[in-house]
């Protein structure tokens, strides 16, 4: 079983729907969780940090963690065309990559 | 603020090779991440720096190393090259903890025949 763990998709949405992107982790004792973007040829960039459960919202982004079930969620609002990227999840202090989700937002 | 530089960007060796790939952090970061990502494997931590020592190490053997100078700046060498190497190797910079929010460099892209 992979440490972290994403639906590799592709995902792929309407413009201006809700894009739902998950990720589970196996190890009890993470405390810190990231989510990342990553457009193709580019480096990641991070979206959103998140340590404690419940939701946290930036602008569309919206992270939710749930410790109990050991995942993470990231939700994308009115999503856009240029929201079209691989989203990378990342566990604990030593920054545990799933293989990412690819999304992709047709306009 | 001059962002995450990385040299070389692309590299070409031989199998039993070694390379040492360079990073210079954003101007006032102390922390030095490196990442190796590969189609297969995706993105794997490697190790971290901070002040010269390093913090934490993810799960590579030992031909892979790093270190980092008084003024931040990171290497990352690689001994006795083997044909999985083959990668692109990101450095990421942080002010404090890698933990923090990171700013990753454009990577080097190695490639071992």
């Amino acid at each position: 079983q992979k440490e972290v763990e994403q639906n590799s998709g592709p995902l792929s949405v309407p413009e201006g729907a809700i894009a739902s992107l998950n990720c589970t982790y196996s190890d009890r004792v993470s405390q810190s969780f990231f989510w990342y973007r990553q457009y193709s040829g580019k480096s990641p960039e991070l979206i959103m940090s998140i340590y404690s459960n419940g939701d946290k919202e930036d602008g569309r982004f919206t992270a939710q963690l749930n410790k109990a079930s050991q995942y993470v969620s990231l939700l994308i609002r009115d999503s856009q065309p240029s929201d079209s990227a691989t989203y990378l999840c990342a566990v604990g202090k030593d920054m545990r990559f799933g293989a990412g989700t690819r999304l992709t937002v047709k306009p | 603020k001059a962002g995450v530089t990385q040299t070389p960007r692309y590299l070409i060796k031989t199998r039993g090779q070694q390379v040492t790939l360079s990073c210079s952090p954003i101007s006032g970061h102390r922390s030095v991440s490196w990442y190796q990502q590969t189609p297969g494997q995706g993105l794997q931590f490697l190790f971290e720096y901070f002040s010269e020592t390093q913090r934490n190490k993810g799960n590579f053997p030992g031909r892979f190393s790093g270190r980092q100078f008084s003024n931040s700046r990171s290497e990352m060498n690689v001994s006795t090259l083997e044909l999985g190497d083959s990668a692109l190797y990101l450095c990421a910079s942080s002010l404090a903890r890698a933990q923090e929010t990171q700013y990753f460099g454009p990577g080097t892209r190695l490639l071992v025949l």
